[in-house]
């Protein structure tokens, strides 16, 4: 079985472009979930959603990012306008459990650096 | 500030030997989550223990859960080189959150 599905795997921009993370989750698992991983600050969940419905979007750091899940097998993150400060890895992660309570898939990250 | 906080930060050990982390919390949870990662990959899940359960075993990977003392263990015996990597611990307090991490080297 396929895992996590993100693309691109790396992508390096300029400060003040606009950058748009895939990613497909589990097929068959209703929850889906985006990190962002630094050195300094760890692991911090961005966003999830439920059934594609966005259920804590309370970890999204500026409304300069938005996470859009329009289908059970795609979702977006989407940073506009790109900072140096945003540079990081972020993962994607689906479960079958729903919500915040079950094991979750991660995929293997996509490893942004703005310049 | 994290939610979870792993003890050790870094541990060192010989293959063979046992391997220990410990996580520590702040509020109560439903359950809670042991993840690895190995260096430039996504997190893999390893093991989940219920609030009511007190040990959990997955083939070399026991886990401990007390409520009380909010703290979790995660026991690796018999480590490998291929072990290596960060451990996380992870719990839905109110939101969900990844603790700080365990850095894990098994010297062959």
């Amino acid at each position: 079985d396929a895992g996590v599905i993100q693309s691109p795997r790396h992508e390096v921009t300029e400060m003040g472009q606009e950058v748009t993370l895939r990613c497909k989750p589990i097929s068959g698992h209703n929850s889906l979930f985006w990190y962002r991983q630094t050195m300094m600050r760890g692991l911090e969940l961005l966003i999830y959603f439920n059934n594609n419905v966005p259920i804590d979007d309370s970890g999204m750091p500026e409304d300069r990012f938005s996470a859009k899940m329009p289908n059970a097998s795609f979702s977006t993150l989407k940073i506009q306008p790109s900072e140096p400060r945003d540079s990081a890895v972020y993962f994607c992660a689906s479960s079958a459990s729903g919500g915040l309570n079950g094991a979750q898939y991660f995929g293997p990250g996509t490893r942004l650096t703005v310049l | 500030s994290q939610q979870g906080e792993e003890d050790p930060q870094a541990l060192s050990i010989q293959e063979g030997e046992n391997a220990t982390m410990n996580c520590s919390y702040k509020t109560s949870i439903n359950n809670l989550q042991w993840y690895r990662q190995n260096s430039g990959r996504g997190l893999v899940h390893l093991i989940l223990i219920r609030s009511n359960e007190r040990e959990k075993h997955s083939g070399r990977l026991r886990v401990t859960l007390d409520t009380s003392k909010k703290s979790s263990s995660l026991l690796i015996t018999a480590s490998r080189a291929a072990d290596t990597a960060s451990y996380f611990c992870a719990g839905n307090f109110n939101k969900f959150y990844f603790g700080s991490g365990t850095k894990l080297n098994v010297k062959p």
